[in-house]
Order: structure tokens, then C-alpha cells, then sequence
């Protein structure tokens, strides 16, 4: 069992459009990091949430921690080719001190 | 800066070979870890450590193990290699204090490891 789950696994859009990518757990984090990896490269840090109901903007991107702090989603505006890659959601919990879970991702493909 | 550094990028091994996944990092952080990246499964926490001398067991540490004399190094052996730990292994490492919540990972750029 995933302890977070992220969907769509898959998106594919055309430039311009706005997309959402969900990170859903039962379970509550302290902490919750997105991440961005491309091919052949490990996962760049985009953002780290730690209060619920957070939100956090960067450029294009627009980061949300749940109430609780049991989900998170990152909203793209305007998607552009440069937004292709896989996005990582990674949630520590109370337990597990600076241990991260991660997500099995997002493959998101942004079409010229 | 370099970051976090992860040699070999590549590798080969025969069925029963053994191998160490070199990792250093110039940050002073104190945490490390070894992650392992399947299709479609996310990352899987092999290893990790809290700092030089202490190490212990993420969730997938079977055939694997670490060792961390200093800061900077936490290198990863792969002793008798197995067809299932073909995969791409990640090292990263994070600063953390007690109290403190957040602080990201920085990773390094992988290790591609094939067992044939």
C-alpha cells in the first residue's frame, strides 16, 4: 500500500493549458516537499509546505497543503514545454524525523 | 559548489558480482540516504544516516549496506548482486535539527545500475 498517492500518473497537454496534480494520503505529515526530476537527473526541490492550508506560489506554479495535512496538490498555470518532467510529491511524518515517503509520481508531458 | 556527487553514472554487473555506489556531498549536511527509482514506483528509502557513525534501515535494505565514517561520505555496497536490484540508485542528502520541519533534499544525479 502507497502510503501517498498521487494522480493523474500520466498527463499529456498542450501548451497554455492549466493543469492539477494530486498528493493524497490517510495519513498526516509534518511536512510535505513536490519535487521535479527530469531524465537521467535526480529530483530538484521545487517547494516544502508545513502548515495546513498553506499555499505557496512559484512563478507558474501554485503549491497547496491540505487543512489537515493529509493532501497537497500544485496547480500549473499556462503550462509551457519546459514544465515536462516527472513531479514527486514527499511527505515526512511525526515518526520518522527527517525521512521522506515519496509519491510515485506525475509524468507530465506539456506539447507544443 | 558541487552538491551531491554520484559515481559511477553507469554500471553493469554480472549475477553475483559485488559493487560500492560511491556518494559525497560538500554541504555539511548531516543527513544522508540512499534511495532506489523502479518505473512507476516512486523512490524507495534504502539506507540512511544522521550523521558519521550512525546509519540505519530504510524500507528496502536487503542485499544492501552502508557505511559513513565521515560527513561528506556515505558510500553503498552491493555485495553478491541480484537481477531485482537492477535499478537506478539515488544518494541525497538534507540538513536537519531537532524541532526543525522541511528542510528538502538535495539529490544527486543517479547511479544506473543493470545485473545481468
Amino acid at each position: 500500500t502507497q502510503l501517498l498517492e498521487q494522480s493523474p500518473q500520466f498527463l499529456s497537454i498542450q501548451e497554455g493549458e492549466n493543469l492539477t496534480v494530486y498528493c493524497n494520503s490517510s495519513s498526516v505529515f509534518s511536512s510535505l516537499q513536490w519535487y521535479r526530476q527530469e531524465p537521467g537527473e535526480g529530483p530538484v526541490l521545487l517547494v516544502t509546505v508545513v502548515t495546513g492550508g498553506e499555499v505557496k506560489k512559484l512563478k507558474r506554479l501554485t503549491f497547496q497543503f491540505g487543512d489537515a495535512r493529509k493532501d497537497s496538490s500544485l496547480h500549473i498555470t499556462a503550462a509551457q514545454p519546459g514544465d515536462t518532467g516527472l513531479y514527486l510529491c514527499a511527505g515526512a511524518q511525526e515518526t520518522s524525523g527527517s525521512r521522506l515517503t515519496f509519491g510515485e509520481g506525475t509524468q507530465l508531458t506539456v506539447n507544443p | 559548489n558541487a552538491g551531491v556527487t554520484q559515481t559511477p553514472k553507469f554500471r553493469i554487473l554480472k549475477i553475483g558480482q559485488s559493487m560500492t555506489l560511491q556518494c559525497t556531498q560538500d554541504m555539511n549536511h548531516n543527513y544522508m540516504y540512499w534511495y532506489r527509482q523502479d518505473p512507476g514506483m516512486g523512490l524507495k528509502l534504502i539506507y540512511y544516516s544522521v550523521g558519521a557513525g550512525i546509519t540505519d534501515k530504510g524500507e528496502v535494505p536487503n542485499g544492501y549496506n552502508v557505511s559513513r565514517s565521515t560527513t561528506e561520505d556515505f558510500p553503498l555496497r552491493l555485495e553478491l548482486a541480484a537481477p531485482s536490484q537492477t535499478s537506478v540508485y539515488f544518494c541525497a542528502s538534507s540538513y536537519s535539527i531537532a524541532g526543525a520541519r522541511g528542510y528538502g533534499y538535495t539529490f544527486g544525479s543517479g547511479t544506473r545500475l543493470t545485473v545481468v
